[in-house]
């Protein structure tokens, strides 16, 4: 059966430090990916998606960016952590319509 | 542009009673509807799409082109109801499996 992992669970980062999230998926191959974010008092935002490797969209101009090394692997990141880019970061991966999601990742930049 | 607007960010309710979680959308052409669903300390799941027509866990949810709504409904609200749920579209085509979430409502059934 299909399985998706995000590290970590938690992570507290100062102003200005970079970030790494990681995300992989078990039991299937080459689905789609993709990053939400998810900010207080806010819903669910879209950050990128992915169809293959190598292959990253944005939908939003922001201080992240994504990468898809491998088939199964989806990686948030960025030079330089803002303040606002505190949240809760999910990974997920999609069948023809239904998404299946990661557990997320809680991030707080103090 | 398309849009998803979930007007209520909390609603409460007593178990037994009706609940209607509302869904107002503004998509081009005929996107597919889905109401995502997070329980406590568990993942975001899905919980049923229109085009499916099912009742999953008591929940219907009706598509009103006319309208351009999908509210959730449940004639008798339980306590393991509480939830946050989101609505989401999916505008099919070349769109890659994306989802426009709305902003989500949390539920709260009290006993």
């Amino acid at each position: 059966s299909q399985t998706i992992h995000q590290w970590p669970a938690t992570l507290v980062q100062p102003v200005g430090s970079p970030l790494s999230l990681e995300c992989t998926v078990e039991g299937t191959s080459n689905p789609n990916l993709y990053w939400y974010r998810q900010a207080a008092g806010r819903g669910l935002q879209l950050l990128f998606y992915s169809v293959g490797i190598g292959q990253i969209s944005s939908e939003v101009p922001q201080n992240l960016s994504a990468s898809r090394p491998q088939d199964r692997q989806f990686i948030l990141s960025s030079k330089k952590l803002l303040l606002s880019d505190s949240g809760f970061y999910l990974c997920a991966w999609s069948t023809a319509y239904e998404q299946y999601f990661g557990p997320g990742t809680r991030l707080t930049v103090t | 542009a398309q849009r998803v607007t979930q007007p209520e960010k909390l609603l409460s309710v007593f178990k037994g009673a009706p609940v209607e979680l509302k869904c107002n959308y503004s998509y081009s052409g005929s996107p597919e509807l889905f109401w995502y669903v997070q329980y406590s300390r568990q993942r975001l799941q899905l919980l049923l799409r229109h085009i499916s027509r099912e009742s999953i866990k008591g929940f219907t949810a009706d598509l009103n082109k006319g309208e351009t709504s999908f509210h959730l409904k449940k004639p008798f609200a339980q306590e393991e109801d509480s939830a946050m749920y989101y609505c989401a579209p999916h505008a099919g085509g070349t769109s890659y499996g994306k989802l426009t979430f709305g902003q989500g409502t949390i539920l709260t059934v009290h006993p």
